[in-house]
């Protein structure tokens, strides 16, 4: 159960784009389509913005979309707003129906 | 709408046992998986288990395994957190959240902290 690496801060400007990336291995992140994204503000708890790979639960704003290459996952904001800085952490379903959680990502919007 | 609220959390000595509690609201809790997963202080996010919909199948991380017991009673709309033998390192914010089922906690609760110092 090794953790996801993510790479621990990444920023933009308002209203560009970034990428926050996600590598696991062909266990978990590459091994099925259970990836998911998570935001969380200072204090807050989590709350789920990306589901199996690119899926956006009710109310998630279309800025934020996922995708999959092999054993790395990715999020992209785009049209970056103020509110969008906050940590951003992957999971993914790994062997014997266990879950990883990457170690997260400090978004900083310039 | 959704509502889980953590309680139990305090501070206990090394080696002592503490049981936490989920209870559920706005939902039909008896369809859910439900995940416990933690955070420690300034740190990221770590998953600790899970339990199936009828709380036939429990899975674990394996650093709480054979020390926490994840169980839930429909009855009440609770889930729980078994968690003996408590380590220093077991310290964090422990949060509940409804499962899209095994693979995701999808909605959490507001977390409860363990303190775990002697």
């Amino acid at each position: 159960q090794s953790a996801l690496t993510q790479p621990p801060s990444a920023s933009g400007s308002p209203g560009q784009s970034v990428t926050i990336s996600c590598t696991g291995t062909s266990s978990d992140v590459g091994g099925d389509n259970y990836v998911s994204w998570y935001q969380q503000h200072p204090g807050k708890a989590p709350k789920l913005m990306i589901y199996e790979v690119t899926k956006r639960p009710s109310g998630v704003p279309d800025r934020f979309s996922g995708s999959k290459s092999g054993n790395t996952a990715s999020l992209t904001v785009s049209g970056l707003q103020a509110e969008d800085e906050a940590d951003y952490y992957c999971s993914s379903f790994a062997g014997s129906n266990t879950v990883v959680f990457g170690g997260g990502t400090k978004l900083t919007v310039l | 709408q959704v509502q889980l609220v953590e309680s139990g959390g305090g501070v206990v000595q090394p080696g002592r046992s503490l049981r936490l509690s989920c209870a559920a609201s706005g939902f039909t809790f008896s369809t859910y998986a439900m995940h416990w997963v933690r955070q420690a202080p300034g740190k990221g996010l770590e998953w600790v288990a899970v339990i199936s919909y009828d709380g036939s199948n429990k899975y674990y991380a394996d650093s709480v395994r054979g020390r926490f017991t994840i169980s839930r009673d429909s009855s009440k709309n609770t889930l729980y957190l078994q968690m003996n033998s408590l380590r220093v390192e077991d310290t964090a914010v422990y949060y509940c959240a409804r499962g899209r089922g095994l693979s995701t906690p999808a909605y959490w609760g507001q977390g409860t902290l363990v303190t775990v110092s002697s």
